[in-house]
């Protein structure tokens, strides 16, 4: 089955950048990179979305490989409320027009004092 | 703007009994879709209604189901339930329900099947 590939877990210091990786060979086109973070407890929360384009907001910033099989995510100074579990998420539409939703197992992030 | 709502949030049930859960979209949105939690699996697409129509359907048994109203409020029910069936179920809404769009997805309901 596709997938996107992320590592189990990474671990950061505060108020320094972190960058999460995400492989997703089997991307077509018109599929869209969706990020999104979980903290326990709670439902998923919208991070960042692009296509093909480098995307920045005041969350943080998506760096997206030429070939777009692979992107990452860029928090610029982390802080202890961004530990979270982060899952990098396809979204895009078959060929027979019905929804393609790829996921991963998510990374969990770790923020040190 | 009120987020999405879903209840009941914690849901105790047993094995073959049957379970419907609710889901409130963010006010406009017209698509609502479903997933299911587990550690094991992770995040896994159940279906996706737009306009009272299910129009995208994730690789479930039959005995998950589900509706849309005309206020676009969802609700999604699970037959003969089974110990594996445990998990957080979440919704999600959006606008359109376009790959391009954010989904704004609300608590959950943790189902704990004995």
């Amino acid at each position: 089955d596709a997938k996107t590939t992320q590592p189990n877990s990474m671990e950061s210091n505060e108020e320094e950048p972190v960058h999460l990786p995400c492989n997703h060979s089997t991307i077509s086109g018109t599929d869209y990179i969706h990020w999104y973070r979980q903290l326990p407890s709670q439902g998923p929360e919208y991070v960042i979305h692009g296509l093909t384009s480098n995307v920045n907001n005041r969350m943080a910033s998506l760096a997206i490989a030429e070939d777009r099989k692979s992107s990452t995510l860029i928090l610029h100074r982390a802080t202890l409320r961004d530990a979270a579990v982060y899952y990098c998420i396809l979204r895009g539409i078959t060929q027979g027009g019905s929804e393609k939703l790829v996921f991963g197992k998510g990374t969990k992030l770790t923020v040190n004092p | 703007k009120a987020g999405v709502t879903q209840t009941p949030r914690y849901l105790i049930k047993t094995r073959g009994q049957q379970v419907t859960l609710s889901c409130s979209p963010i006010s406009g949105h017209r698509s609502v879709s479903w997933y299911q939690q587990t550690p094991g699996q992770g995040l896994q697409f159940l279906f996706e209604y737009f306009s009272e129509t299910q129009r995208n359907k994730g690789n479930f048994p039959g005995r998950f189901s589900g509706r849309q109203f005309s206020n676009s409020r969802s609700e999604m029910n699970v037959s003969t339930l089974e110990l594996g069936d445990s998990a957080l179920y979440l919704c999600a809404s959006s606008l359109f329900g376009t790959p391009a769009e954010t989904q704004y997805f609300g608590p959950g309901t943790r189902l704990l099947v004995l």
